[in-house]
């Protein structure tokens, strides 16, 4: 069970936009829409911030956004705030197995 | 509201048990499969266990198969994990998720507040 891979770190100013890549396999990433994002601020649960490759749940600002080619997914985060400075995952599955990212720690300059 | 209130850590010796329970409410428990996922000092997210929405189907990890147990009470909406024959590396925050889903996928949503499982002599 090998982690997805991810960039440890990614940085950028307020307002830009910064992308997150999350590399697997055709078993997991590559298959369906097996591909969520979690963001983890420190002291807190993680929280899910895209599912389904692409979707958001409610609460969830459009600023957040997810896609996929071929075996790598992708975290695009526009207009970059302040408060999305956290530790980022994606996560996949396969039949019988959950497979997390190591993590990227985004910072906001 | 969706809540999931992890209980059940704290420091134990290499080689002991721990059973963590997670209390459910705000959503019909018995129709969800259910997760235990653990962040160990820094590391990352790495998946424990996960089981199914009646308890008769559960997979773990490699790094614990054999030393933990998921399970559930549909009756009293909690999940367990027991912990035996812990190691150092066990050491963890321990977060207990909902498994939410569709045709295609599946994912952890909402997560518990977690609880810290410390194990050391």
């Amino acid at each position: 069970q090998f982690a997805l891979t991810q960039p440890p770190t990614v940085s950028g100013s307020p307002g830009q936009s910064v992308t997150i890549s999350c590399t697997g396999t055709s078993s997991d990433v590559g298959t369906y829409k097996r591909v969520s994002w979690y963001q983890q601020s420190p002291g807190t649960a993680p929280r899910l911030m895209i599912y389904e490759v692409s979707n958001r749940p409610s609460g969830v600002p459009d600023r957040f956004s997810g896609s996929k080619s071929g075996n790598t997914a992708s975290l695009t985060i526009s207009g970059l705030q302040a408060e999305d400075e956290a530790d980022y995952y994606c996560s996949s599955h396969t039949s019988f197995s959950i497979i997390f990212g190591g993590g990227t720690k985004l910072t906001v300059l | 509201e969706v809540q999931l209130l992890e209980s059940g850590g704290g420091l134990v010796q290499p080689e002991g048990s721990l059973r963590l329970s997670c209390a459910a409410s705000g959503f019909t428990f018995s129709s969800y499969a259910m997760g235990w996922v653990r962040r160990a000092p820094g590391k990352g997210l790495e998946w424990v266990s996960i089981i199914t929405d009646s308890g008769s189907t559960t997979y773990y990890a490699d790094s614990v198969k054999g030393r933990f147990t998921i399970s559930r009470d549909n009756s009293k909406n909690t999940l367990y994990l027991q912990m035996n024959s812990l190691r150092g590396e066990d050491t963890a925050v321990y977060y207990c998720a909902k498994r939410d889903y569709s045709s295609s996928s599946r994912w952890f949503d909402p997560w518990g507040q977690g609880t810290l499982v410390t194990v050391s002599s």
